[in-house]
């Protein structure tokens, strides 16, 4: 089974501090992306991997960034946390066969006080 | 562009009711269609997908038929169960892109 894995589960965090999310796969892939959550919204695309020290922009990466140092690894980046920025983040993976599924990790709820 | 619409929720069943969640779809090209089902607390899984038109992708009692003529790909279940109550995401992954586009989701609650 798919294993993808988000380090914290529930995160509180001050406005204006610098916040990691990290989020590590089992299956090497080469495809990596983080979503955010929120009511009413469904999922945006912050930002996407698509192979080591690869990014690209998602719809939403103001005030993201993120960092692929190695290929299980993918990190999201909230440089100075803002209440606005208070939302569930989702890291996913999927292989690079076009129709593969996407896995998702657990999510991480973030509040940003 | 490429874009998924949704049925708009709250839908509200009771057990054993049949459900039906509707999901249409805009695409260039002939792209796979997903499921996902979010269960509170918990991150999204696949529920079923189906790769090419009049395929049918099933899972636990779920269905649905990829229908290329109406651009739908409705999900279908003939009796709900309360562990049913989920959210529900219908996406679509284009041909030759690796990125998926998701509806907004459709959150189904199942009432004893």
């Amino acid at each position: 089974d798919v294993k993808v894995t988000q380090s914290s589960r529930y995160l509180v965090k001050r406005t204006g501090e610098k916040v990691f999310l990290e989020c590590v796969q089992d299956m090497d892939h080469e495809n990596m992306f983080w979503y955010r959550q929120d009511p009413g919204l469904g999922l945006r695309l912050i930002y996407f991997s698509y192979d080591v020290k690869m990014k690209e922009k998602g719809d939403i990466p103001e005030g993201y960034s993120v960092s692929r140092e190695k290929k299980e690894r993918f990190s999201l980046i909230l440089e100075s946390a803002s209440t606005n920025q208070t939302s569930m983040y989702l890291c996913a993976t999927k292989g690079t066969v076009s129709g593969n599924t996407i896995y998702f990790g657990e999510g991480s709820w973030l509040t940003v006080v | 562009g490429n874009s998924v619409t949704q049925m708009e929720g709250p839908v509200t069943l009771s057990e054993e009711a049949f459900l039906t969640i509707n999901c249409t779809y805009t695409a260039t090209g002939y792209p796979s269609l997903f499921w996902y089902v979010q269960y509170p607390g918990e991150g999204l899984q696949l529920l079923l997908k189906a790769t090419k038109a009049d395929d049918k992708g099933s899972n636990k009692g779920f269905e649905a038929t990829y229908r290329k003529e109406t651009t739908s790909f409705h999900l279908e279940k003939g009796s709900v169960q309360v562990s049913d109550s989920a959210v529900y995401f219908c996406a679509l992954g284009p041909k030759g892109a690796q990125k998926l586009v998701f509806g907004q989701g459709t959150r189904l609650t199942i009432n004893p």
